[in-house]
């Protein structure tokens, strides 16, 4: 039972554009989201979160969207640059209980 | 100390063989996390520690596996007699755990990279 998905495992986005990574859920219980951004060789890295209060959450370049009724969340990230490619996770839990996890999105900014 | 840290890097072993995966978390962090990313896969769950609560062990994929945190810090993730789709990269994070904003944040460990032959 996946209740996070990440449906499109690729994606290529020129550089200076916007990249847009989507995740679908399907626990209405959900309460909390976070994306997470991996390195090859890596573990992943903690990039931005939003709790189901808001619909929006902003922190530079990336900003993430929260759409409650649609079960959704995407994340933008613009202007992309080079060092943004790499694999998108996102993530959800609900309360303090175990953070459930999609598949990936492999990013690949073109220069 | 300062991430999460997991030992070794790197394990081959031979089909039927046990192995154990280290981690050691950030101090404080009271939830403890196993995931493994199989060639070309998410990150999948395997076993969940928050305090002294017991671990969510729903995503072990056998009785093969088990994992122990002891004293409330470190971990070790147990394979008994290996085989080779067990092969994957073996991740250990750690957080705050309390359910409150941020408590989620995952700090993730580089990994112990296991090939069964």
């Amino acid at each position: 039972d996946q209740q996070v998905k990440q449906n499109s495992p690729s994606l290529s986005v020129q550089e200076g554009r916007i990249s847009i990574l989507n995740c679908d859920y399907t626990n209405s219980m959900f309460d909390y989201f976070l994306w997470y951004k991996k390195y090859p060789a890596e573990g992943p890295t903690f990039l931005i979160s939003i709790s189901s209060i808001k619909d929006k959450n902003e922190d530079g370049r990336f900003t993430v969207f929260l759409n409650k009724s649609a079960k959704h969340l995407s994340l933008h990230i613009v202007p992309s640059q080079p060092g943004d490619s790499a694999v998108y996770f996102c993530a959800a839990s609900e309360g303090a209980q175990k953070l459930v996890f999609g598949q990936g999105t492999r990013l690949t900014i073109n220069p | 100390g300062a991430g999460v840290s997991q030992s070794p890097s790197n394990k081959v072993t031979e089909k039927g063989k046990d192995v154990e995966l280290r981690c050691d978390p950030i101090s404080g962090h009271t939830a403890l996390y196993w995931y493994r990313q199989s060639l070309g896969q998410g990150l999948e769950f395997l076993i969940y520690f928050q305090g002294n609560s017991a671990p969510d062990k729903s995503g072990l994929p056998s009785d093969r596996f088990s994992a122990e945190r002891t004293g409330g810090s470190v971990s070790t993730l147990t394979i008994q007699r290996t085989q080779q789709e067990d092969s994957a990269v073996y991740l250990c994070a750690s957080s705050l755990g309390r359910p409150r904003a941020g408590a989620n944040v995952l700090t993730f460990g580089a990994g112990s990279r296991l090939t069964v032959l």
